[in-house]
């Protein structure tokens, strides 16, 4: 347990749904992230947020919402999806001053678009 | 762009050491962190260089030579439970403030008895 939850752990949509991630931290960080994971590629940073605040989208396309109502809460909205944004859904959290920069992530969401 | 380099696999026996290095070319550097990722699991942080030198948490060593764009992960006296992905991942400040991860491709390190 790492302190950072993310709901549901699997999840299995179809192109024309509309559906949401959930990420929730317990330990008090001010900085919150979503990342994608795909077979054999690095983790890619989707989206970042510094005191509820977007401070990085990294050329996510638009079918991809997020939404960050407070310091501990973050959350991925999904609409009309495609087959290549099946992977893994990894939510971070982090405390900005931290000297190791450490981020904790969630034990992710398995997506599957078919 | 952004590019880090890392021996997509490894294989060890167990007690033994193996070295897992990472080469970085990236527009924003402020330090080399290391992850760990076992099958199914989340990324766990092992270590942060952000000055050249090493640096030791346990079995486990980092080290980062910035003007090489050059870090690698030592692991010493190897246990079965090592076997994971680690990855490197270079940190860099956003200009909105706080900081971004871009991380490294991966390597798969097999520890065998």
């Amino acid at each position: 347990e790492t302190g950072v939850t993310q709901t549901p752990r699997h999840l299995v949509m179809g192109m024309t749904n509309k559906k949401s991630l959930k990420c929730e931290q317990h330990l008090g960080h001010n900085a919150m992230y979503w990342y994608k994971q795909s077979a054999k590629k690095p983790l890619e940073l989707m989206f970042v947020y510094n005191f509820k605040e977007q401070t990085e989208n990294n050329s996510v396309p638009s079918r991809f919402s997020p939404e960050c109502p407070n310091s501990s809460h973050l959350f991925l909205h999904l609409h009309t999806l495609q087959p290549e944004d099946s992977a893994l859904y990894l939510c971070a959290s982090s405390q900005l001053g931290d000297r190791r920069y450490e981020q904790y992530f969630g034990p992710g969401t398995r997506l599957t678009v078919t | 762009g952004q590019s880090l380099e890392q021996p997509s696999e490894v294989t060890a026996v167990e007690g033994a050491i193996v070295q897992i290095n990472c080469t970085y070319q990236t527009s924003g550097f402020y330090g080399l962190s290391w992850y760990q990722q076992h099958d199914g699991g989340a990324p766990t942080f092992l270590s942060y260089n952000a000055l050249d030198g090493l640096e030791e948490t346990g079995r486990f060593s980092s080290f980062l030579s910035r003007s090489d764009s050059y870090g690698y992960l030592l692991l010493q006296e190897l246990q079965m439970k090592d076997s994971a992905s680690y990855f490197c991942a270079v940190r860099d400040a956003l200009t909105g403030g706080g900081n971004k991860l871009t991380f490294g491709t991966g390597t798969q390190l097999k520890v065998e008895l």
